[in-house]
């Protein structure tokens, strides 16, 4: 089973939804992350958490919300989804306790369109 | 800013050759740490190697190795004797400890293993 699990895998849907992506994870992480990867431009940081109560903006997260409802999940709501939100999320965790080179574990992403 | 510039977006190299694949980074921070992560059509997010800043040793991987040179703010991969399964898209990447320790990412550069 996979440590960081995200659903769902792929998701169509139209302009105007309410759209939730889960993560969950398995590795007792504190820290989560949210990142978007559009074509051509690397991922960019959402949203990050550092526990239940911790929850911050990162670069681009106009249009976007994120509930931290335990430590091993952290779901990205969009709102009211538009086009421009098309892309591929991925949901990455680490660990707090560890020495900051401890890398951040990802999941498998959901490819999100928006017609 | 800090930022992370991959200036080859696309590489190929013969099965069982070498390739280097370059990064440049920009920080005015000292104590940092770098990475380099694979995705394989598959998607995933896999973590190929890390260094240390604060570290003079180039990090080695099995085949994957690094030339780190900070004073340039260089971080270049080295990939010995390629494999079919090398094929992927690779982002070099670096995190400041301390704050959100998120992943400031390349916008990668494609590589085929050609047989």
């Amino acid at each position: 089973d996979a440590d960081v699990t995200q659903t769902p895998r792929n998701r169509i849907t139209k302009t105007g939804k309410r759209i939730m992506l889960e993560c969950s994870q398995t590795k007792g992480h504190d820290r989560m992350y949210w990142y978007r990867q559009d074509p051509g431009l690397g991922l960019q940081l959402i949203y990050y958490s550092f526990d239940v109560k911790d929850i911050n903006k990162g670069e681009i997260s106009d249009g976007y919300s994120v509930s931290r409802q335990a430590q091993a999940k952290f779901s990205l709501s969009l709102e009211s989804a538009i086009p421009n939100q098309t892309a591929l999320y991925f949901c990455a965790t680490s660990d707090l306790r560890g020495a900051s080179n401890q890398p951040q574990h990802f999941g498998d992403g959901t490819r999100l369109s928006i017609l | 800013a800090q930022t992370v510039t991959q200036s080859q977006p696309e590489m190929s190299v013969q099965e069982a050759e070498t390739v280097t694949l370059s990064c440049t980074y920009d920080t005015s921070e000292n104590n940092y740490y770098l990475f380099w992560y694979k995705q394989p059509p598959s998607r995933q997010m896999i973590l190929v190697i890390r260094q240390e800043a604060y570290k003079q040793q180039n990090a080695t991987e099995n085949r994957f190795s690094v030339n780190f040179q900070k004073a340039a703010k260089s971080f270049s991969l080295k990939i010995s004797d390629s494999q079919l399964g090398d094929t992927a898209m690779y982002f070099c990447a670096f995190m400041i400890p301390g704050g959100s320790e998120k992943l400031v990412f390349g916008k990668g550069t494609k590589l085929t293993v050609n047989p």
